[in-house]
């Protein structure tokens, strides 16, 4: 079946610092979704990408989608405490109802 | 507030007991589905609905049974608990156009069920 797995599993940064998570698909997605969840929370939709190639930000976060759209990124610029969470990705595939789920980065951003 | 409803908050169950965990939205939307959190294993799909009378299979849907009578409710129901059921569940809704649910997902404040 299709697997996302997402890296890496876990990143502390110090506050200012920018973080990085990846996420690849095996399978060719029709589009893929970014989630967070703050500790002791509910996941909530950050964004969803959908072309090759596509680029979109959100004020010190940028996504990407890959030219085979198979594997996405999301950065986050000059990070902040409230940045804190879990970061997943969710990627489906062309034709299927299902959404799959990488198994998150859990940021630490250190004050 | 629109949104989804998830209960309880938190149950602790024997092993064997029959529960079910309730969820309901008011926004309308065609698809719901039910996912499991556990640490390590990210957010893992039950079952899910893509439209009220029917349902469909997820990742992980052994020891677990849905139904879909309407739009606004969508219970999980695990018939004989087992100690690995012991997990984080979230019910989420989202739009859907056709069979094919092209929207993001809402979700539930979550339930945390331990079973003993």
């Amino acid at each position: 079946g299709q697997q996302v797995m997402q890296i890496p599993q876990y990143q502390h940064v110090q506050e200012g610092e920018d973080f990085t998570t990846y996420c690849n698909s095996s399978t060719t997605l029709s589009n893929i979704q970014w989630y967070k969840q703050r500790p002791g929370g509910h996941p909530v939709f950050l964004i969803q990408l959908v072309k090759s190639g596509e680029v979109k930000k959100q004020k010190r976060l940028t996504f990407q989608f890959g030219e085979a759209k198979k594997n996405s990124s999301l950065h986050i610029t000059a990070t902040q405490t409230t940045d804190v969470g879990t970061y997943f990705c969710a990627g489906r595939r062309a034709g299927s109802y299902q959404l799959t789920f990488g198994k998150g980065t859990k940021l630490s951003v250190i004050p | 507030i629109a949104g989804i409803t998830q209960a309880p908050t938190s149950q602790i169950l024997a092993a064997g007991r029959r529960m079910t965990l309730r969820c309901t939205q008011d926004m309308r939307h065609n698809a719901m589905y039910w996912y499991r959190q556990d640490l390590g294993l990210g957010l893992r799909l039950i079952h899910y609905s893509n439209t009220a009378g029917t349902t469909g299979k997820g990742e992980v849907p052994d020891g677990y049974s849905v139904s879909r009578a309407n739009t606004d409710d969508f219970p999980l129901t695990l018939a004989s608990a087992v100690p690995s059921q012991t997990s984080v569940y979230f019910c989420a809704s989202s739009e859907s156009e056709g069979r094919i649910g092209t929207g993001e997902l809402f979700f539930g404040e979550g339930s945390r069920l331990t079973v003993l």
